[in-house]
């Protein structure tokens, strides 16, 4: 499986600043994910970050709000925007994994854990 | 996207077998069933996944329903360290977008 480092990995921010998010994985991968946690809920899919392109947002989020880059196959950065208490949650970078059965999954890294006051 | 249902919480003794249900009775024949855990203050780990048959890991079993209209993940000896949320999803082939439910918050008893 793959390696995923996430930075930071708490942080508490003020209404109205902007985080970035960085996700580090340990090997080349061709796909990767930001997931949102809020507090005592599921998980939620953000985006699909897209190598040399635009990320792919689900319905619900706007890059705006959530702008993400992803210069090379194993980075990826998740920026939240404008922040407001209710952007406090967990962020989660994935991954699919390699080749063979555990090509069929994905990867979470441990989560960037944000609190706005 | 199909979606599955499972209980909200489940308790266990410690060392007793664990039967862990989900429900997916709108799954299609490419639909594969995952399986994750999330331990408290950490990202979701892979259990196991399976498609049409039972599958074995050094974690769990997974039995999937003939109809693969239901399956239940098998904790065999249930620890403390398996206290965690549980959650099944189904994933279509071809796709990575994992829905994820509310999944089962797994207790375990001294």
């Amino acid at each position: 499986s793959a390696v995923i480092s996430q930075k930071p990995s708490r942080d508490i921010c003020q209404r109205g600043t902007s985080l970035t998010i960085q996700c580090q994985v340990d090997s080349q991968v061709t796909m990767m994910f930001w997931y949102r946690q809020q507090p005592g809920q599921s998980l939620t899919l953000i985006a699909t970050a897209n190598q040399g392109s635009e990320a792919t947002y689900e319905s619900g989020f706007v890059i705006d709000k959530f702008p993400i880059s992803r210069p090379n196959l194993t980075f990826s950065t998740l920026t939240v925007s404008n922040m407001s208490p209710e952007d406090s949650s967990i962020y989660l970078c994935s991954v699919v994994g390699g080749t063979g059965t555990s090509g069929n999954t994905i990867y979470f890294g441990e989560g960037s854990w944000l609190t706005v006051v | 996207d199909a979606k599955t249902t499972q209980p909200n919480s489940m308790e266990s003794n410690e060392e007793e077998p664990v039967h862990l249900p989900c429900n997916h009775s709108t799954i299609s024949g490419t639909d594969y069933i995952h399986w994750y855990r999330q331990l408290p203050s950490q990202g979701p780990e892979y259990v196991i996944h399976g498609l049409t048959s039972n599958v074995n890991n050094r974690m769990a079993s997974l039995a999937i329903a003939e109809d693969r209209k239901s399956s239940t993940l098998i904790l065999h000896r249930a620890t403390l360290r398996d206290a965690a949320v549980y959650y099944c999803i189904l994933r279509t082939s071809g796709t990575y977008k994992y829905i994820f439910g509310t999944g089962t918050r797994l207790k375990v008893l001294a």
